[in-house]
């Protein structure tokens, strides 16, 4: 059992919709984390959270809006996507930023986009 | 530029041997590093990690090794059991950074 959970573990959207992603963990970590996986490629990260504030984004296109509501929560609101953008969507957490302590993932939302 | 490479994509072990999966890099400042396992439909599972100041770092039947001379680490499961089938992905991160950058993962089968 994974102790972060992402919703929903499917969504299948079209270019022109708007949904979100959803992460939560109750570990109590501070540093949260979205990665994008494409098929037979290893996990890429694209934002990091550091106590409820944005550390790091790895130059993602703007249809990609990352929220942390508060410390426990992570979302990620999607906004005319790209065929392209279809992969899995990982989530992940840590104690703290700067701290060399592994990252805890969820399972993943896999986007499909029409 | 891949920073981290994972050369075998596949390998193939009887339950009972050693598996023995292998790991490059060539970004001299990484200085945390970590394993994970990743089974179909689920997220990476963390394994184990070592710090660039220890060359060896074990937990149970898991132990990985850095070698920082020759930017190569090591995963030695011991003995293999058919539930470690999976894809194996090794990371790496610079020092007190939260960037992980991922190999591209080994598959690793344990048959009976």
């Amino acid at each position: 059992d994974t102790e972060v959970t992402q919703t929903p573990k499917h969504l299948v959207m079209g270019m022109t919709n708007k949904k979100s992603l959803k992460c939560e963990q109750h570990m109590g970590h501070r540093a949260m984390y979205w990665y994008k996986q494409k098929a037979k490629k290893p996990p890429e990260l694209m934002f990091v959270y550091s106590y409820e504030k944005l550390s790091i984004n790895e130059s993602v296109p703007s249809r990609f809006s990352p929220e942390c509501p508060n410390s426990s929560l992570l979302n990620l609101h999607l906004h005319a996507l790209q065929p392209e953008d279809s992969a899995l969507y990982l989530c992940a957490s840590s104690p703290r930023i700067d701290s060399n302590q592994p990252q805890h993932f969820g399972d993943g939302t896999r986007l499909s986009i029409l | 530029d891949q920073q981290v490479k994972q050369n075998s994509p596949s390998l193939s072990v009887q339950e009972g041997r050693i598996s023995i999966l292998n790991c490059d890099y060539t970004n001299s400042m990484f200085d945390y590093f970590l394993w994970y396992k990743k089974y179909p439909a689920e997220g990476p599972t963390f394994l184990i990690s070592i710090s660039s100041i220890k060359d060896k770092n074990e937990d149970g039947r898991f132990t990985v090794f850095l070698n920082k001379s020759a930017k190569h680490l090591s995963l030695h499961i011991v003995p293999s059991q058919p539930g470690d089938s999976a894809v194996y992905f090794c990371a790496a991160s610079p020092l007190r950074s939260d960037k992980l950058i991922f190999g591209t993962g080994t598959r690793l089968q344990v048959f009976p």
